[in-house]
């Protein structure tokens, strides 16, 4: 089956900074990848998704990447913010399939 | 519109109990997926139903169930709860079956002594 590796685990940065955070999928079948956020006591949050026709897609402040050839995609939040605070998990699916997700980031923004 | 409900947000049963978690998915949207979600194995799939009907199952004992009604709201079965099955459990809703544009509710805390 799908195996989806994520790093870092944690990642630290100051505000207005960029972070970056890299997954890594096992199936090349595998064609859609989506990201989610998950604030304390809340369950996780659809904030953005690609497909495998896709090599990146942006919506304001954050942006997703993918390299199907290497099998891995990425994350990117420009201009960080305290809010953004949170973990971020990735998931890979074939679309038709269940999502497989990564172990998650915690990402932390200190102002 | 109404986002995933997930009722009760927290339980406490004691070992050997059974339990019943409830998903009420975003109108539309008919299928329904259980997750669990503990520190240590991360977000876990458990089933997914589509217009009643599972769709897929992941590697989780027999002991773990559920269904889905005409109206696609599901429900999740735990029987014979054990420690271990101490975890938040998460719905997350689709106008698609499979994993895509999946939308999750709050989740149920589960606790077990």
């Amino acid at each position: 089956g799908e195996n989806v590796e994520q790093h870092p685990s944690t990642l630290s940065v100051q505000e207005g900074d960029s972070a970056v955070i890299k997954c890594t999928y096992s199936d090349s079948a595998s064609n859609y990848f989506p990201w989610y956020k998950q604030e304390l006591g809340k369950g996780p949050q659809l904030i953005i998704d690609i497909r495998s026709n896709v090599g990146e897609k942006k919506d304001q402040r954050i942006a997703v990447t993918l390299n199907k050839t290497a099998k891995h995609f990425s994350l990117h939040i420009t201009e960080t913010q305290p809010e953004d605070s949170a973990v971020y998990f990735c998931a890979a699916s074939r679309g038709y399939s269940t999502l497989t997700f990564g172990k998650g980031t915690m990402l932390l923004v200190s102002p | 519109k109404a986002g995933v409900t997930q009722t009760p947000r927290y339980l406490i049963k004691t070992r050997g109990q059974q339990v019943t978690l409830s998903c009420s998915p975003i109108s539309g949207h008919r299928s329904v997926s259980w997750y669990q979600q503990t520190p240590g194995q991360g977000l876990q799939f458990l089933f997914e139903y589509f217009s009643e009907t599972q769709r897929n199952k992941g590697n989780f004992p027999g002991r773990f169930s559920g269904r889905q009604f005409s109206n696609s709201r599901s429900e999740m079965n735990v029987s014979t709860l054990e420690l271990g099955d101490s975890a938040l459990y998460l719905c997350a809703s689709s106008p698609f079956s499979g994993g895509t544009e999946a939308f999750f509710g709050q989740g149920t805390r589960l606790t077990v002594v």
